[in-house]
C-alpha cells in the first residue's frame, strides 16, 4: 500500500500568515493526490485535484503543487474559516489511502 | 445536485456486524464509484474500500480484508457497508462517498452525512 506522510500534524499560525501543508508519499503516484478540508462535524470537502487544480468555488488563496512522491498545499493568507484539519488523498493506486491530516489552528 | 443519504446510527456488541445503506437520491448511481471512509473519535480519515455498481468491482483496505463487505443495488441505488466481527476499535463515524467524475481517477467530491457505529459490551 502507498503510505502518505503529512507534515506538519498540527500548525498554529495567525490570520493573514502563509502556510505550507507538505504530503510525502512511498511510492510515486504520478499528479494523482487530492486535498481536502474538515471542518469539526462535518464531512470532508474537496480542494484541490489533480495535484495542482483548484476545484470549482475554492478560494484562491489556496494552491497546490507537486508531483510524484511529494506535494505541497498552500494557503497564502490565512482567513478565520481556513481553521481546520486538512488531509491529501493519493488516487495513484488502490486501495486509496489518506495522509494523517494536517490541523491548523489559531 | 448528487445526495448521499445515509441509515442512522447504530450500537452493536462486540463480535457482532454492522451493515450501513447509502441512498443516491439525486445523481446518477451505477456508473460511478462509491466509497466507504471511517473516522474514529479525534482521529483521521481512513479509506476501507469501494465498489463500481455497474459492474461489481470492489477493492478493499488490506487491514479490512475478510471482515469488510461493500455492495449495490442498482434498482434502489443503494450501496452497503456491512463491517463483521466488531471490535472496540470499529467505533467510528462511517462516511459514503461518491467519485466527483466517471473519468478515472475520480477523487471523492460527494459526502454522505456519515453514520455513528458504536461498539460497546
Amino acid at each position: 500500500d502507498i503510505q502518505l506522510t503529512q507534515s506538519p500534524p498540527f500548525l498554529s499560525a495567525s490570520v493573514g500568515v502563509r502556510v505550507t501543508i507538505t504530503c510525502r508519499a512511498s511510492q510515486g503516484v504520478g499528479k494523482y493526490l487530492a486535498w481536502y478540508q474538515q471542518k469539526p462535524g462535518k464531512a470532508p470537502e474537496l480542494l484541490i485535484y489533480p495535484s495542482s487544480t483548484l476545484q470549482s468555488g475554492v478560494p484562491s488563496r489556496f494552491s497546490g503543487s507537486g508531483s510524484g512522491t511529494e506535494f505541497t498545499l498552500t494557503i497564502s493568507s490565512l482567513q478565520p474559516e481556513d481553521f481546520a484539519t486538512y488531509y491529501c488523498l493519493q488516487l495513484g493506486d488502490y486501495p486509496r489511502t489518506f495522509g494523517q491530516g494536517t490541523k491548523v489552528e489559531i | 445536485q448528487v445526495q448521499l443519504v445515509q441509515s442512522g446510527a447504530e450500537m452493536k456488541k462486540p463480535g457482532s456486524s454492522v451493515t450501513v445503506s447509502c441512498k443516491a437520491v439525486r445523481g446518477t448511481f451505477s456508473t460511478y464509484t462509491f466509497t466507504w471512509v471511517r473516522q474514529a473519535p479525534g482521529q483521521g480519515l481512513e479509506w476501507m474500500g469501494r465498489i463500481i455498481p455497474i459492474v461489481g468491482t470492489t477493492n478493499y483496505a488490506q487491514k479490512f480484508q475478510g471482515r469488510l463487505t461493500i455492495t449495490a443495488d442498482k434498482s434502489t441505488s443503494t450501496a452497503y457497508m456491512e463491517l463483521s466481527s466488531l471490535e472496540f476499535e470499529d467505533t467510528a463515524i462511517y462516511y459514503c462517498a461518491r467519485d466527483l467524475e466517471i473519468t478515472v481517477p475520480s477523487p471523492i467530491g460527494y459526502w454522505g452525512q456519515g453514520t455513528l457505529v458504536t461498539v460497546s459490551s
